[in-house]
């Protein structure tokens, strides 16, 4: 059985743009929850969607957004990149602990 | 203000011995507490999960407490190998159970010296 995945693996972006990451969580999972984890610090909590629904949102600006498709995939968007958001992007789907995918690292120069 | 606080210094054992990291929390009233192993460049992966009403969790090498009258959880993997070095993330819930919020420490490096 596949675990969460994950994709691209890595991506460079310049400040300005505009950023989708794509996961796909454990088949039968229909929680998914996406994480920043910058350099040095645990991961924090960005969104939570269940059945297509947002769950919980944590303290991140407008520019973050996601949303979940019928099959439970999902995905997060990234507006107007600052360096700032140059990070590892996590995102997880659960049954009980939370299951990570590899993530997405995103460098924003 | 809320807080969840691991250890920041490394923490280097010999082999074979009982490695214990600590987390603290103040200002939550979490339903559970989960403990994850985090390789470089990798994702968090689920080691144990302990709930409010459970003061202690076994599995394998690993025992995990949970004291929340003290505000505390420590976690213990004894017999430590090599293998075992990696950054452990202790993670609690952050809305007493009712959506899948995390919120994670930032994480102790621990270093098995053979």
């Amino acid at each position: 059985d596949a675990g969460v995945t994950q994709s691209p693996t890595h991506l460079i972006k310049t400040r300005g743009q505009h950023v989708t990451l794509r996961c796909s969580p454990i088949s039968g999972h229909k929680s998914v929850s996406w994480y920043q984890q910058v350099l040095g610090q645990g991961p924090q909590f960005i969104f939570q969607y269940y059945e297509k629904e947002e769950r919980g949102r944590g303290n991140f600006p407008d520019r973050f957004s996601a949303r979940q498709f019928p099959n439970y995939s999902s995905e997060l968007n990234v507006n107007a990149l600052l360096l700032g958001d140059s990070a590892l992007y996590l995102c997880a789907s659960s049954l009980g602990g939370q299951f990570f995918g590899p993530g997405t690292r995103l460098t924003v120069l | 203000s809320q807080k969840i606080e691991q250890n920041s210094e490394a923490l280097n054992i010999q082999e074979g011995k009982t490695a214990t990291l600590t987390c603290n929390y103040t200002n939550y009233s979490p339903a559970y507490l989960q403990w994850y192993r985090q390789d470089p460049g990798r994702g968090p992966v689920f080691l144990l999960l302990i709930r409010e009403n459970e003061k202690e969790k076994r599995k394998e090498r690993l025992k995990v407490t949970f004291d929340t009258t003290l505000k505390q959880s420590l976690f213990h993997i004894t017999a430590s190998q090599p293998a075992d070095s990696a950054t452990y993330l202790c993670a609690l819930d952050a809305d007493g159970g009712a959506t899948n919020k995390l919120i994670f420490g930032t994480g102790t490096l621990l270093a098995v010296q053979p």
